[in-house]
């Protein structure tokens, strides 16, 4: 069973349009949870880095919320533009773990059309 | 900026063959790592090392191999390359040991490799 899953698979929206992903998540505890951009054939990109005691964290046009109760994040991208188009990945850190423990999801494909 | 620097984009590979995918990183850092990247599936780690001549595995290590002589580059290798092991490759380095708060993992573009 996925213990980090998104949501959704993938989505497709108009340029200055927003839009919000999903990561659940079942880890606990944990210690922080990532968000990364990854653009095609390149690796991912760091966006946000949320500790588990944190509620939010912005990144420009980019922010991520964390309700620790329902093990939900979010990221929320506003007035998307077409360089937003890439993969979105959301890795939760365990709270006993290094970064040989970090549990990735599948991603989540944006695609920003004109 | 930390620069983590893959040796090829696109690798193709026959079944059998040995298969070596370099990595490198201007930062200094302990840690390095490779991942790899399949459609549908979260990254998934092969093996990971925290210094020079060490090595563990990680989630998936059977079919691989690691070599770590100098502190800036790791490599993997693929002793004879199958076609389930046709995916794209991603290294990453870090500094410290544990994933600190607030401490990013930096990730190169990635090979894809296909084994015909």
């Amino acid at each position: 069973k996925n213990q980090v899953e998104q949501s959704p698979q993938s989505l497709i929206i108009l340029e200055g349009k927003n839009c919000t992903l999903q990561c659940n998540y079942t880890v606990s505890p944990f210690s922080n949870l990532r968000w990364y951009k990854q653009d095609t054939g390149r690796g991912p990109v760091s966006l946000t880095i949320m500790t588990f005691s944190e509620n939010t964290k912005s990144n420009g046009r980019y922010t991520a919320t964390l309700d620790a109760d329902t093990k939900q994040s979010s990221l929320h991208i506003t007035a998307s533009q077409l360089s937003d188009s890439a993969s979105y990945i959301c890795v939760v850190n365990p709270l006993s773990g290094g970064y040989n423990k970090l549990i990735f999801g599948a991603g989540t494909r944006l695609a920003v059309h004109p | 900026d930390v620069k983590v620097t893959q040796s090829s984009r696109y690798l193709v590979k026959r079944t059998g063959e040995k298969v070596f995918l370099e990595c490198v990183q201007d930062m200094d850092h302990e840690n390095m790592f490779w991942y790899r990247q399949d459609p549908g599936l979260g990254l998934r780690l092969i093996y990971f090392s925290y210094d020079v001549k060490m090595k563990e595995k990680g989630d998936i290590p059977e079919g691989y191999s690691v070599s770590r002589e100098k502190k800036e580059r790791f490599s993997l290798i693929l002793e004879s390359a199958s076609t389930n092991q046709t995916s794209m490759y991603l290294c990453a380095s870090s500094p410290y040991r544990r994933a600190r708060e607030g401490e990013k993992l930096f990730f190169g573009s990635g090979t894809q490799l296909s084994v015909l």
